[in-house]
């Protein structure tokens, strides 16, 4: 059974710049989790999408900003980049909604904003 | 404000003895704790997990301790093998889906 993936695994992008990162659940997983690891700390809740909706976020800004397709899987963006943006952005899906079911998480995207 | 706390961000232990890590929560409404594992270029790996309404969950050579009145819970690894070298985070929840992450320790496993 493949894993959760993510894409690309390293982004380069400029202050200012837009950055959009990917991600494909496990088949059958419906709910897809965001989130963010920044040097020296833990992984901070960004984002919960479940069947297309957002479920709830974390406390970032609204420029922080995702939806998940109909297949499920999920787009995080990340508009007007600022450089305490470079981070480590992990996804994780699960099969219930809501549920305590561990999270499965994907390899991350490295992005590092210049 | 840091509700999951891994105050050691590494350790060294000799292959073969006890590995202990460490948690400290803030939150009393935390009623699920988990352990991810997490290898480098890797993404967190679940490694065991504990309901509130227990105080101790074996799974083979991995072991978690809940003391809710100190708001504490640890991981204990018996006995270390080197491929057990990794960062390990612990995360807590109240509800349901939403972990909170301990920022990681470093255990790394001498042979």
């Amino acid at each position: 059974e493949a894993g959760v993936t993510q894409s690309p695994t390293h982004l380069i992008k400029t202050r200012g710049q837009q950055a959009t990162l990917r991600c494909s659940p496990i088949s059958g997983h419906t709910s897809v989790y965001w989130y963010q690891q920044a040097l020296g700390l833990g992984l901070q809740f960004l984002l919960w999408y479940d069947e297309g909706e957002e479920r709830n976020r974390g406390n970032f800004p609204p420029r922080f900003s995702g939806r998940q397709f109909p297949n499920y899987s999920s787009e995080l963006n990340v508009n007007a980049l600022e450089l305490e943006d470079s981070a480590l952005y992990l996804c994780a899906s699960s099969p219930k909604t809501g549920g305590r079911e561990t999270q499965y998480f994907g390899p991350g995207t490295r992005l590092l904003v210049l | 404000d840091q509700q999951v706390k891994q105050n050691s961000p590494s350790l060294s232990v000799q292959e073969g003895r006890i590995s202990i890590l460490n948690c400290d929560y803030t939150n009393s409404m935390f009623d699920y704790f988990l352990w991810y594992k997490k290898y480098p270029a890797e993404g967190p790996t679940f490694l065991i997990s504990i309901s509130s309404i227990k105080d101790k969950n074996e799974d083979g050579r991995f072991t978690v301790f809940l003391n809710k009145s100190a708001k504490h819970l640890s991981l204990h690894i018996v006995p270390s093998q080197p491929g057990d070298s990794a960062v390990y985070f612990c995360a807590a929840s109240a509800g349901t889906y939403k972990y909170i992450f301990g920022t990681g320790t470093r255990l790394k496993v001498l042979a």
